[in-house]
């Protein structure tokens, strides 16, 4: 069965440092998603991605984070410089039609 | 107002019972509803989705959509131990927007 590919898993890095996550989406899938997912509430969307396009990223911190999708398959999540208030799981999800499914996430601890 | 609301529990039932999961949203633009399964420390799995009012069954699961009311539910039949995760509710407008999640224990 086809699934969300996410690395690493588990990061804990210091604050001020940079940190990146990786998502690879289900094939065929056009439309990929970066949540932030903080304990006890539900996802929140950072970034939805059309192919290699931006759809929306006005949740985004663009001061720290960005994030791309070169070549409309692949893409990464980067935070620089992270800080402690950045600690949760970042979970890539895709879509096809009205169904999106999620990837394991990446728990990011920052100290 | 957050746009979609869940009781965020715990709620702890003995193995077999009926499980009643609800949630309540705000947005009349959402057209199209999903109920999401989550494990400690794990993605979100889609249990179900459902597009209009009325009742969509899938074996242990039903889920429910009232529209008139803006409320949806997810029933659980013969709860098991393998069912405790916590359960997220969404919507679909331009975007999903998640409930804050019920987290429920099914004791043995």
């Amino acid at each position: 069965e086809a699934e969300v590919a996410q690395s690493p898993r588990y990061k804990i890095t210091e604050k001020s440092q940079a940190v990146a996550f990786w998502c690879d989406p289900i094939s065929g899938h056009a439309t990929l998603y970066w949540y932030r997912q903080i304990l006890g509430q539900g996802p929140e969307l950072l970034v939805q991605f059309q192919d290699e396009s931006v759809v929306d990223d006005s949740q985004l911190p663009k001061d720290r984070f960005s994030a791309e999708r070169l070549k409309g398959v692949d893409s990464t999540l980067k935070i620089q410089p992270a800080e402690l208030g950045d600690s949760a799981m970042y979970l890539c999800a895709s879509r096809q039609t009205d169904e999106q499914y999620f990837g394991p996430g990446t728990r990011l601890t920052v100290t | 107002q957050k746009e979609v609301e869940q009781d965020p529990g715990p709620l702890s039932v003995p193995e077999g019972a009926i499980v009643s999961l609800n949630c309540t949203y705000s947005n009349s633009a959402f057209q199209y509803f999903m109920w999401y399964r989550q494990y400690s420390r794990k993605g979100p799995e889609l249990l179900m989705y459902t597009y209009s009012s009325g009742n969509k069954e899938d074996g242990r699961f039903t889920a429910q959509v009232d529209k008139s009311s803006k409320y949806i539910s997810l029933f659980i039949r013969d709860s098991q131990p393998s069912d405790s995760a916590t359960y997220l509710c969404a919507g679909l407008g331009q975007n999903f927007v998640f409930g804050p999640g019920t987290r429920l224990s099914v004791l043995p």
